[in-house]
């Protein structure tokens, strides 16, 4: 099925390990984002990709590093985990920048103990 | 910045009941405001917003933008169990990213 994919869909870390949520699209979209979402917090962004080769920071970009391998996939890297990025990860993808036709992955929930 | 405030940030209603939930926003250059829910997983699409005064509808959902006074409100009739969810709003401006507001917790009881 056509969509987002994101890869683990959870995940058990220990402070200070590092890893890499995956997410890919096969909608031929443009723009890739990924957000956290804590409890009462909404939706945070953290990184996105206006097209492929780009990136910019968003809300909460520190802790985190991302790439944009090609046009579908789009990775988030933890290099040294901690409690405080417990959360729920969402990929999403949008075919332009307009700010709309966003199509979210499943979510990833990560828990860093 | 891009700001998008949400109000209430949860309620209680019955079956049956209506509810209004409210979405105000300061964004540079707006470009649209979209109205999803959320249950379990990922956040599922419900509206598109872009013009002031069009209501846009399903079935006993609609809601209504005001770029004037830039709010949005979303309507939901005769409600049911079912709709008990998070209602996130966000708006897109001037680069690519929507901007979420916190999300509004909704009780549907029996």
């Amino acid at each position: 099925n056509a969509g987002v994919t994101q890869t683990p869909k959870f995940q058990v870390l220990k402070t200070g390990q590092s890893m890499t949520l995956q997410c890919a699209q096969d909608m031929n979209h443009n723009s890739m984002y990924w957000y956290r979402q804590d409890p009462g917090m909404g939706l945070r962004l953290i990184y996105y990709s206006a097209s492929e080769g780009t990136t910019d920071k968003g809300e909460v970009p520190n802790g985190y590093n991302v790439s944009r391998l090609n046009k579908r996939e789009f990775s988030l890297r933890l290099e040294s985990a901690a409690p405080s990025q417990t959360s729920v990860y969402f990929c999403a993808s949008s075919p332009t920048d307009r700010g709309y036709g966003y199509t979210f992955g499943s979510g990833t929930r990560l828990t860093v103990v | 910045e891009d700001k998008v405030v949400q109000s209430p940030l949860s309620l209680v209603v019955h079956e049956g009941d209506t509810v209004t939930l409210n979405c105000s926003y300061e964004v540079t250059n707006f470009r649209s405001l979209l109205w999803y829910k959320q249950e379990k997983k990922a956040p599922t699409f419900l509206f598109m917003l872009t013009s002031s005064g069009i209501e846009k509808k399903s079935g006993r959902l609609s809601s209504i933008l005001d770029k004037k006074e830039l709010f949005s409100i979303l309507n939901i009739t005769a409600t049911q169990t079912g709709d008990s969810a998070i209602y996130l709003c966000a708006v897109g401006g001037a680069n690519s990213k929507l901007t979420f507001g916190k999300g509004i917790t909704l009780s549907v009881r029996p």
